[in-house]
């Protein structure tokens, strides 16, 4: 079964960029894995599939400042230009044939 | 546009039984795998359960087997999870997904709180 390991929180100034890590575990490195926003007091929103290298597809209304990208086991959500509501809590998620497994989440602070 | 509406959730006693529902609707029903996601208050996403298109492949978290049935109606456009046997654990919010062509979480509803409690 595969797991998920992201730091529990992540801080950046308003306007700059940051990179969010989601680390898969061994024998898991090739996965695909997806991210979600979930800002709070509300349901998580679908941002992205990330297929490996650069290669990701966006959800729908997902603004240009969002990407994705990996590299062995990391994989990584870039926000570029941070706005405040992007403040929110990030999650990575990953599956095999049985299961699916999310990281434990990521809390982004916009200063 | 895709839209999941839930609804079911109430306070329940320890060994109590609940059915949540998902109404669903913006793209062909029948065509997509649906799960169920939980969040404990303060703490993270954790998937339920999640069923095939036509009802196949029902399966479960190790916390719930056993103890929840997945099922949907696609006559009705409606996924259902019936939750027995609940514990205080189970007390979270849990919301209906709606599943990719890729096996991700696509979108999301709301969600209905269910509390466990005496």
């Amino acid at each position: 079964q595969p797991v998920l390991t992201q730091s529990s929180s992540a801080s950046a100034s308003l306007g700059s960029s940051v990179k969010l890590t989601c680390t898969l575990t061994s024998g898991h490195s090739g996965s695909i894995i997806a991210w979600h926003q979930q800002q709070a007091g509300k349901a998580p929103r679908y941002l992205m599939k990330l297929e490996g290298g650069e290669s990701y597809s966006k959800g729908s209304g997902v603004p240009d400042r969002f990407s994705g990208s990996s590299s062995g086991a990391d994989r990584y959500l870039t926000i570029s230009n941070l706005q405040s509501e992007d403040e929110a809590d990030y999650y990575c998620e990953t599956w095999d044939r049985n299961t699916r497994v999310f990281g434990g989440g990521t809390k982004l602070t916009v200063l | 546009e895709v839209q999941l509406l839930e609804s079911g959730g109430d306070l329940a006693q320890p060994g109590g039984s609940l059915r949540l529902s998902c109404a669903a609707s913006g793209f062909t029903f029948s065509s997509y795998s649906m799960r169920w996601v939980r969040q404990a208050p303060g703490k993270g996403l954790e998937w339920v359960s999640s069923i095939g298109a036509t009802g196949s492949s029902p399966n479960y978290g190790d916390s719930v087997k056993g103890r929840f049935t997945i099922s949907r109606d696609n006559s009705k456009n409606t996924v259902y999870l019936q939750m027995n046997s609940l514990r205080a654990e189970d007390t979270a919010m849990y919301y209906c997904a709606k599943v990719g062509s890729g096996s991700h979480t696509e979108s999301w509803g709301q969600g209905t709180l269910v509390s466990v409690s005496s």
